[in-house]
């Protein structure tokens, strides 16, 4: 079955930046773009971007094309986010998804 | 970027009720359109797909239906383990973008 297992939680600093995995199974991964979504606390969702793990091609939301860096390696099958210089406001729980299969979301906390 | 309005922003309803949630697109977005249902501390799930389309596994009193520019989600008989927030999302252009989301509750 199709799955999309994302890395732990993680905790940093004001300023740092944090690197988060999807790991895909059950489906070739080469045949699905990889979305990343933002959920801040208590709000609704924000679409970051999108890879497309076949050309590695991205397209980011303008409100994240500073922040956030998308990349695959396809031979683990697994998307990644880097979302740099990070604030108060980045901490929130994110998503990698398929639109028709999510990850389970990793919860960034920004905190000194 | 295309706004979605989604109504109301909660709502309570008793068991077995008809419960009807709307997204009105800023600009026409044909049958580009997801209903997605989150629970507390889950991921969300995609109950319905090209505005009218079931996804695989949802109850079939889940319904989606669209009126020009009105996109609805309906459950015809609320069950207990409908409570849950529920989002839109348009597909058609990116970037991508949901509505502010509705929350269903308990009466």
């Amino acid at each position: 079955q199709v799955k999309l297992l994302q890395s732990g939680a993680a905790l940093v600093k004001p300023g740092d930046s944090v690197k988060m995995s999807c790991k895909a199974s059950g489906y070739t991964f080469t045949d699905y773009i990889i979305h990343w979504v933002k959920q801040s606390h208590g709000k609704s969702l924000e679409w970051i971007g999108y890879i497309n793990p076949y050309s590695g091609g991205t397209n980011y939301n303008e409100k994240f094309k500073s922040k956030a860096t998308l990349t695959v390696d396809k031979s683990s099958s697994t998307a990644y986010m880097e979302f740099s210089r990070l604030t108060s406001e980045d901490s929130a729980i994110y998503y990698c998804a398929r639109v028709d299969y999510w990850g389970q979301g990793v919860m960034v906390t920004v905190s000194s | 970027d295309i706004q979605m309005t989604q109504s109301p922003s909660s709502m309570s309803a008793s068991l077995g009720d008809r419960v009807t949630i709307t997204c009105r697109a800023s600009q026409d977005i044909g049958n580009y359109l997801s209903w997605f249902q989150q629970k507390p501390g889950k991921s969300p799930r995609r109950m319905i797909y090209g505005a009218t389309n079931l996804a695989a596994g949802v109850p079939s009193r889940f319904s989606g239906s669209r009126s020009g520019s009105d996109y609805s989600l309906t459950i015809s008989s609320l069950e207990s383990e409908d409570m849950a927030i529920y989002y839109c999302l348009q597909s058609i252009q990116y970037p991508y973008t949901f509505g502010a989301g509705t929350k269903l509750e308990l009466k």
